[in-house]
């Protein structure tokens, strides 16, 4: 059974502070690396994709992925209220569906 | 227009009843998914189809039925509604190019089985 696992939270921070999201996963043949934000009742929403080892920045997040260690995160700088949400990991091999975690709840307090 | 349109958006329904949930997408997207959300269980998938003739079971499709009728559309079903189906259902596409494509989702279906 592939597993993506995160710490469901709530994890709170400041605002302007950083918040840092994490997950791992159990199928080493993972290929490519998805972080979602979905905000209570609504649909997941794409904020970043990484697919190689290292860091990919976009804006105020920051994706990180260490494939020997099978474990990926997300940095949020700069924290704002409007962050609080939810944050699903999700990954997949080629030719697979996404499987995606139980995702972490982020409150960021003004 | 929303790129991926769920139909219909809330559904309440009694214990027995033959459902349908329907998806469809302008995004030109071969791949399509079927998740169901729950609280405190996360996303999970029931079917997926990479293509018209392709269906795939996921990880939870015991009690559920899909139907690819074009491109486009991709049909869920539930022969026999029991209340623990009642959930927040997604459906989502990706395109099939190289390095694995994101899923985009649709707005959900909250489903109640009464």
């Amino acid at each position: 059974q592939k597993e993506v696992e995160q710490n469901s939270g709530p994890l709170s921070v400041p605002e302007g502070a950083i918040a840092s999201l994490n997950c791992t996963y159990s199928d080493r043949g993972s290929q490519s690396f998805f972080w979602y934000r979905q905000y209570s009742g609504k649909s997941p929403e794409l904020i970043m994709s990484i697919y190689s080892n290292g860091d990919k920045e976009d804006g105020r997040f920051t994706a990180q992925l260490n494939k020997a260690s099978q474990y990926v995160s997300l940095l949020i700088r700069d924290s704002q209220p409007s962050d609080s949400a939810t944050y699903l990991c999700a990954v997949n091999q080629a030719g697979t569906a996404l499987i995606f975690g139980k995702g972490t709840t982020l409150s960021v307090s003004s | 227009d929303a790129d991926v349109t769920q139909t219909p958006r809330n559904r309440i329904t009694k214990t027995g009843k033959r459902i349908m949930l329907e998806c469809s997408q302008t995004k030109g997207h071969d791949r399509m998914y079927w998740y169901r959300q729950d609280p405190g269980l996360g996303l999970r998938l029931i079917y997926y189809s990479f293509d018209v003739k392709d269906i795939n079971k996921g990880e939870i499709s015991d009690g559920y039925s899909v139907s690819r009728q074009a491109q486009a559309k991709f049909s869920l079903s539930l022969e026999s509604a029991i209340p623990n189906q009642t959930a927040l259902y997604f459906c989502a596409t990706s395109d099939s190019g190289t390095n694995n494509q994101p899923q985009h989702f649709g707005d959900g279906t909250r489903l109640s089985i009464l």
